[in-house]
């Protein structure tokens, strides 16, 4: 248990389906990441919040779109995804310093995952 | 395009056997580097990172890291790897003052009693 959890564990969905996933961290960090990990490909950064503000969107399909409310939670909202969608979605959360590019300095703690599949 | 390179997919090993696994980047400026492991059924955790100093960065559970920036690499060794140490090891680089994190494909370490 890293203090990150994420919630559904497991995802079925269909193209036309609307879902969101959820995070939430509970170490009072200020920074949370949204990851995508596909078998046999890198893992991918998606978005980045610090202070609530997105930093950083890795050229992230529209169907996808976070929404950050406060510090502690982070959501990915997903509409009209694709069959090669199906990935498993990872949170992530740091302390950040509030500059760009230092939020990597302190320990990314991420969270167990949102395994979906997009039918 | 940046990228990291992970040249070894899979590596087996007996106990005690000493371990290194490559990885080099393409990127031409400054840049932090990490090291994270997933071990079977758990979550992603940092290994270890170097931001600047010493190019040589020592991690948890005996791993260590040297950051050679002539050859935009940041190999990751053991001396004497364990049965415990069966996980999946992954590169990641920080292209410095952005947010953006980009990591290899990952190698599988698998070693045997």
């Amino acid at each position: 248990e890293t203090g990150v959890t994420q919630t559904p564990r497991h995802l079925v969905m269909g193209m036309t389906n609307k879902k969101s996933l959820k995070c939430e961290q509970h170490l009072g960090h200020n920074a949370m990441y949204w990851y995508k990990q596909s078998a046999k490909k890198p893992l991918e950064l998606m978005f980045v919040y610090n202070f609530k503000e997105q930093t950083e969107n890795n050229s992230v399909p529209s169907r996808f779109s976070p929404e950050c409310p406060n510090s502690s939670h982070l959501f990915l909202h997903l509409h009209t995804l694709q069959p090669e969608d199906s990935a498993l979605y990872l949170c992530a959360s740091s302390q950040a310093s509030g500059t760009s590019g230092t939020g990597y300095q302190e320990t990314q703690y991420f969270g167990p995952g949102t395994r979906l599949l997009v039918l | 395009a940046q990228s990291v390179s992970q040249h070894n997919h899979h590596v087996i090993l007996s106990e005690a056997a000493s371990l290194e696994l490559g990885c080099n980047y393409s990127y031409g400026g400054t840049v932090n580097l990490f090291w994270y492991v997933q071990y079977p059924g758990q979550h992603l955790q940092l290994l270890l990172k170097y931001f600047s100093g010493d190019p040589l960065v020592k991690g948890i559970k005996g791993f260590e890291a040297e950051f050679i920036k002539s050859k935009f690499s940041f190999n990751l060794r053991k001396p004497s790897v364990q049965w415990s140490d069966t996980a999946e090891y992954f590169c990641a680089v920080n292209p410095y003052n952005t947010d953006k994190l980009i990591f290899g494909t990952g190698t599988r370490l698998q070693v045997f009693p």
